[in-house]
């Protein structure tokens, strides 16, 4: 099983709604990612977590939280968000050891539009 | 952290080589050079990665400068399947994890 799996795929909500985005992997990597991916323009790094523990950061603002209950989930909790953060969210996750340590292996992607 | 540059867009024809070039002037000891392509409606996916030698793999070539300071992507026979956006990163190491910055990348056009 070499799959991120990324869910919803698509969701629509208002800017007072809470609402999350779910990502799962079963290839036992110890690292997970959020990247923000706005159109026609590359991923952007938000959040890293290695071992469940989060260790990065990208100065996201905090109506965007990350939560990883375990070391297959990663979830990116919603709320009050602005019109201007719709875009695709990716999740991402990495072995931490051995030859592919560091290679990242994406999901489809989460499309989000905050009305 | 080092940057990498590339050109916003390249076309090759179906069956052909393609070479996707990328310069990292500032590029540390340490850095991996990493390519990923982003085909549309869906996630990036890793190509090919390399430190110092050239390396080969079943989707691409990587031939890296003796300096560091560029690296060209090489597609030997390019496929209406392969046009993407291909981008080329410096892998940084962060505390705990490791990190990826895309830049910019190529918008690769195939034509039949």
């Amino acid at each position: 099983d070499t799959e991120v799996t990324q869910t919803p795929k698509h969701l629509v909500m208002g800017m007072t709604n809470k609402k999350s985005l779910k990502c799962e992997q079963h290839m036992g990597h110890r690292a997970m990612y959020w990247y923000k991916q706005k159109a026609k323009k590359p991923p952007e790094l938000m959040f890293v977590y290695s071992y469940e523990k989060l260790s990065i950061n990208e100065s996201v603002p905090s109506r965007f939280s990350p939560e990883c209950p375990n070391s297959s989930l990663l979830n990116l909790h919603l709320h009050a968000l602005q019109p201007e953060d719709s875009a695709l969210y990716l999740c991402a996750s990495s072995p931490s050891r051995g030859g592919r340590a560091g290679e990242l292996f994406f999901g489809e992607g989460s499309r989000l539009t905050v009305l | 952290d080092a940057k990498t540059t590339q050109p916003n867009s390249m076309e090759s024809n179906e069956e052909e080589p393609v070479h996707l070039p990328c310069n990292h002037s500032t590029i540390s000891g340490t850095d991996y050079i990493h390519w990923y392509r982003q085909l549309p409606s869906q996630g990036p996916e890793y190509v090919i990665h390399g430190l110092t030698s050239n390396v080969n793999n079943r989707m691409a070539s990587l031939a890296i400068a003796e300096d560091r300071k560029s690296s060209t992507l090489i597609l030997h026979r390019a496929t209406l399947r392969d046009a993407a956006v291909y981008y080329c990163i410096l892998r940084a190491y962060s505390g705990s994890a490791r990190q990826l910055t895309f830049g910019s990348g190529t918008q690769l056009t195939v034509l039949p």
